[in-house]
């Protein structure tokens, strides 16, 4: 069982209207990735952080995503404005800092159906 | 650009049969890429299966047998017998350290396992 957690697992929105997913990483990592999975089952990284910090987004999170990773409480990734392309499959996962295997620990995912 | 490839699924097999799900990389941008198998069980959540981080070394977990192929470029993961709890979809991904930007997952193989 995931120790990533997600929420909410489901969410329905119209166009225009902001959709916004929580997580929770696993404890002890400070690293927390959102990747949006499509259903082509493309995984598209959108953004990382270590700690508060954001790492790496990509243009697209950059101009229409908020992101946020606030200390004692759950990250969380916010469309501002849904458009029927963002129905996807959002992915959080964590992993430990340092140089490591690269490997992640995901949560079920927040799946987004954009009406 | 890194890309990585895998058997288009779905894959059907019957239970004690052998199995083979193909997956391929190309690593443009990354010196020694980490490679990974990910697996998501019905119901659950992405997760590791098995890594290899140096070439030449073979992972195994669960009865699952990947070889990191530096010649070829390839990652194969491999059993001898599946069983119907086997049934799942499964993820070829490549990375480098934290820098989960650069975790590169296949569209992932659908496997069914019959009784």
């Amino acid at each position: 069982n995931s120790k990533v957690i997600q929420t909410p697992r489901y969410l329905v929105k119209g166009q225009g209207q902001k959709a916004k997913m929580r997580c929770i990483p696993e404890k002890g990592h400070p690293v927390v990735f959102w990747y949006q999975q499509n259903k082509n089952n493309e995984f598209k990284f959108l953004i990382n952080f270590q700690n508060q910090e954001v790492l790496q987004q990509i243009d697209m999170t950059e101009k229409r995503f908020s992101a946020e990773c606030p200390s004692n409480s759950p990250c969380s990734l916010e469309i501002q404005s849904s458009e029927a392309g963002d129905s996807a499959l959002y992915l959080c996962a964590s992993s430990l800092a340092g140089a490591n295997t690269g490997q992640l620990y995901f949560g079920e995912g927040s799946k987004l159906t954009v009406l | 650009g890194d890309s990585v490839t895998q058997t288009e699924g779905p894959v059907t097999v019957s239970e004690s049969e052998s199995l083979i799900i193909n997956c391929t990389y190309s690593a443009t941008s990354i010196a020694y890429p980490n490679l990974f198998w990910y697996v998501r069980y019905p119901g659950e959540g992405l997760q590791l299966l098995l890594k290899v981080i140096t070439a030449g070394q073979k992972g195994s977990s669960r009865g699952f047998e990947a070889t990191y192929n530096k010649e070829t470029t390839s990652f194969h993961l491999q059993k001898a017998s599946v069983q119907e709890s086997d049934s799942a979809v499964y993820y070829c991904a490549l990375g480098r350290g934290t820098n989960a930007y650069k975790v590169i997952f296949g569209k992932g193989t659908h496997l069914h396992v019959l009784p």
